[in-house]
């Protein structure tokens, strides 16, 4: 069973910094392109990052690029989201994501499992 | 990276069929047949329900459908049942390895 599990949200002031983290498992990590997404409170869904199967290919939203930094460990299975000079509008629930791209062997442009979310409120 | 346009709310009675649309431009919707819905019940996470335009991932029901015609796509759900009833997100490729989705739709069952 596919399982992606974030941690690592919690409330930081604005200017300061959080690193969120994705445990995966049930399927090959590494194979994979990885994303997260993110939702503001009574907002939608928006994209902010992915990165190729290798971490060699990194591609972000506007609003965050400088800023972020994604990043991924394949021994460890494990997705990251390096956010830095976080502002009041980077608050929302953000979501680790399978998909975002073509390996080697297979095309997902879209994101077919997700975790459950952990919660990165900005706020002074 | 504009968000696509989707109606705030759509509505229906039980076994009506209702369409939810989503407009994007000549960049994304448009260019890529790569456009994927979403279905979201609060703290629940996002669920796939169609990929490229029409396809359904396996264990998905065929109630769900998905088209596109130009700058525009939409999703069909037919047979509207109680739990159908959460927020509903397209999605599209949008060049250079980016991604845009849309302000997404509260469908509500009468």
């Amino acid at each position: 069973e596919v399982q992606l599990v974030e941690s690592g949200g919690g409330l930081v002031q604005p200017g300061e910094s959080l690193r969120l983290s994705c445990a995966a498992s049930g399927f090959s990590f590494s194979s994979y392109w990885m994303s997260w997404v993110r939702q503001a409170p009574g907002k939608g869904l928006e994209w902010v990052a992915n990165i190729y199967q290798d971490g060699t290919e990194k591609y972000y939203v506007d609003s965050v690029r400088g800023r972020f930094t994604i990043s991924r460990d394949n021994a460890k299975n494990s997705l990251f989201l390096q956010m830095n000079s976080l502002r009041a509008d980077d608050t929302a629930v953000y979501y680790c994501a399978r998909g975002g791209g073509c390996t080697r062997t297979s095309c997902l442009f879209f994101f077919d499992y997700w975790g459950q979310g952990t919660l990165v409120t900005v706020s002074s | 990276q504009s968000a696509l346009t989707q109606p705030a709310s759509v509505s229906g009675s039980p076994g009506q069929s209702i369409t939810i649309s989503c407009t994007g431009t000549s960049s994304d919707v448009g260019s890529y047949n790569l456009v994927s819905w979403y279905q979201h019940h609060p703290g629940k996470a996002p669920k796939l329900l169609i990929y490229e335009v029409t396809r359904r991932p396996l264990g998905v029901s065929n109630r769900f459908s998905g088209s596109k015609s130009g700058n525009a796509a939409s999703l069909t759900i037919s047979g509207l049942q109680s739990e159908d009833e959460a927020e509903y997100y397209c999605c599209s490729y949008a060049r250079s390895s980016t991604f845009v989705f849309g302000a997404g739709t509260q469908v509500t069952v009468l």
